[in-house]
């Protein structure tokens, strides 16, 4: 599986935008690029996810980079319930499409927000 | 919709007995998967099914777990002769696969201790 990297931490103050990077410089050209969250004491949630071009919905932005090595979650106005720890994840499709769905959770970002 | 649901939300057994975990997932989806997760590590796969199929099993799932879906609704997921590093939080997610990219929908996981 390909394999993503994030920062251990980042912090935000409350109403501020926050941009949340990944790095996936195996990407393959068929793998998706998913963002889920985790809030304490709960499970995941999905929060958004794209291939090449860039995508928007309620809670997010994801920004991908031209070569697909990179790509940022962006939080418009971080409040204090974005608290949570964010996962960039590649998934990608093998002969009958199997492994989608199947997620590979890295350790993700720990995303602290100051009131 | 009431969502994927787990149950139990907490168990403490002792080592060497034998527990067994539900998950209900959204009704309509056709794939559900099993994930084990401590603390302060990411979720980790451990199998998911299609329909009443299990497609794949991680190799992290030894031969005292046991999961099944016999109708491709509901899913239970057996753990044989306890052990301490079997205490995790065990978490289920489902998902409606229809060839291509989709979402996780994740409970909120069974806490399992282990003494």
């Amino acid at each position: 599986d390909a394999k993503t990297t994030q920062p251990n931490s980042m912090e935000s103050n409350e109403e501020e935008p926050v941009h949340l990077p990944c790095n996936h410089s195996t990407i393959s050209g068929t793998d998706y690029i998913h963002w889920y969250r985790q809030l304490p004491s709960q499970g995941p949630e999905y929060v958004i996810h794209g291939l090449t071009s860039n995508v928007n919905n309620r809670m997010a932005s994801l920004a991908i980079a031209e070569d697909r090595k990179s790509s940022t979650l962006i939080l418009h106005r971080a409040t204090l319930r974005d608290a949570a720890v964010y996962y960039c994840i590649l998934t990608g499709s093998n002969a009958g499409g199997t492994s989608y769905g199947k997620l590979t959770f890295g350790q993700g970002t720990i995303l602290t927000v100051h009131p | 919709d009431t969502g994927v649901s787990q149950d139990p939300r907490h168990k403490i057994t002792k080592r060497g007995q034998n527990v067994t975990f539900r998950c209900d997932p959204i009704s309509e989806h056709n794939r559900l998967y099993w994930y084990r997760q401590t603390l302060g590590q990411g979720p980790e796969f451990l199998t998911y099914f299609q329909n009443e199929a299990q497609l794949e099993k991680s190799r992290l799932l030894s031969d005292r777990f046991s999961a099944e879906r016999p109708k491709g609704s509901f899913s239970t997921l057996e753990i044989q002769r306890t052990e301490q590093g079997d205490s995790a939080m065990y978490l289920c997610a489902s998902s409606l696969y229809k060839g291509g990219n989709t979402e996780a929908f994740f409970g909120q996981g069974t806490r399992l201790t282990v003494v």
